[in-house]
């Protein structure tokens, strides 16, 4: 099993509410991230768990809570976002925190704050 | 300037031409290199990774020169199903390890 997979694809919420993103991987990864993209932009670093501790969190707003609640699961947990939030969010896993061989990516949901 | 820079494009190329992308990165320390390939509204896939001896698969080859801090991306034979965007990735560790991704060349192959 070779892949990462993340649910929904696709989220509509509005400001109030409270959702969550998951994530899954069962390629025996030690590291999880969460990256945001915006249209026509690089992906960007949210958070790294590794080891299923979390190891970076790049100064993310506190309406994004990270969660791993074991080495093959994430989950991002959503609370009172801001239409600017709305974007592609990617979760990816690697061997371990220092990618050298490089992330395997899901195919992301998107999220659309209204 | 950027940690990691890319021509931004679009290169618009008919099917069977070479074309060739560069990526300049600032940080002498960096460590690993690749291109990834994202397709419009999907995430971004490993394409190959680049070492410092070069290397190639099938109709891509990748190149390090760590002299002038650049890596370059060419596709030989273009497919109009090679259309998408590139990204150029460089992680270092110096006081911690960082990945950076460059902002993406998008090409489109005509027919």
């Amino acid at each position: 099993d070779t892949e990462v997979t993340q649910t929904p694809k696709h989220l509509v919420m509005g400001m109030t509410n409270k959702k969550s993103l998951k994530c899954e991987q069962h390629m025996g990864h030690r590291a999880m991230y969460w990256y945001k993209q915006k249209a026509k932009k690089p992906p960007e670093l949210m958070f790294v768990y590794s080891y299923e501790k979390l190891s970076i969190n790049e100064s993310v707003p506190s309406r994004f809570s990270p969660e791993c609640p074991n080495s093959s699961l994430l989950n991002l947990h959503l609370h009172a976002l801001q239409p600017e939030d709305s974007a592609l969010y990617l979760c990816a896993s690697s061997q371990d925190q220092q990618p050298w061989g490089g992330y395997t990516f899901g195919s992301g949901t998107r999220l659309t704050v209204v | 300037r950027k940690e990691v820079e890319q021509d931004p494009g679009p290169f618009n190329v008919p099917e069977g031409a070479t074309v060739a992308f560069n990526c300049t990165y600032s940080n002498s320390a960096s460590q690993s290199f690749f291109w990834y390939r994202q397709d419009c509204r999907k995430e971004p896939k490993l394409l190959m990774s680049v070492y410092s001896s070069g290397n190639e698969d099938g109709r891509f080859t990748a190149q390090l020169n760590r002299a002038s801090q650049y890596i370059s991306l060419l596709i030989r034979d273009s497919k109009l199903s090679d259309s998408a965007t590139y990204l150029c990735v460089v992680n270092y560790n110096t006081g911690g390890f960082k990945t950076i991704f460059g902002a993406g060349t998008r090409l489109f192959v005509k027919a």
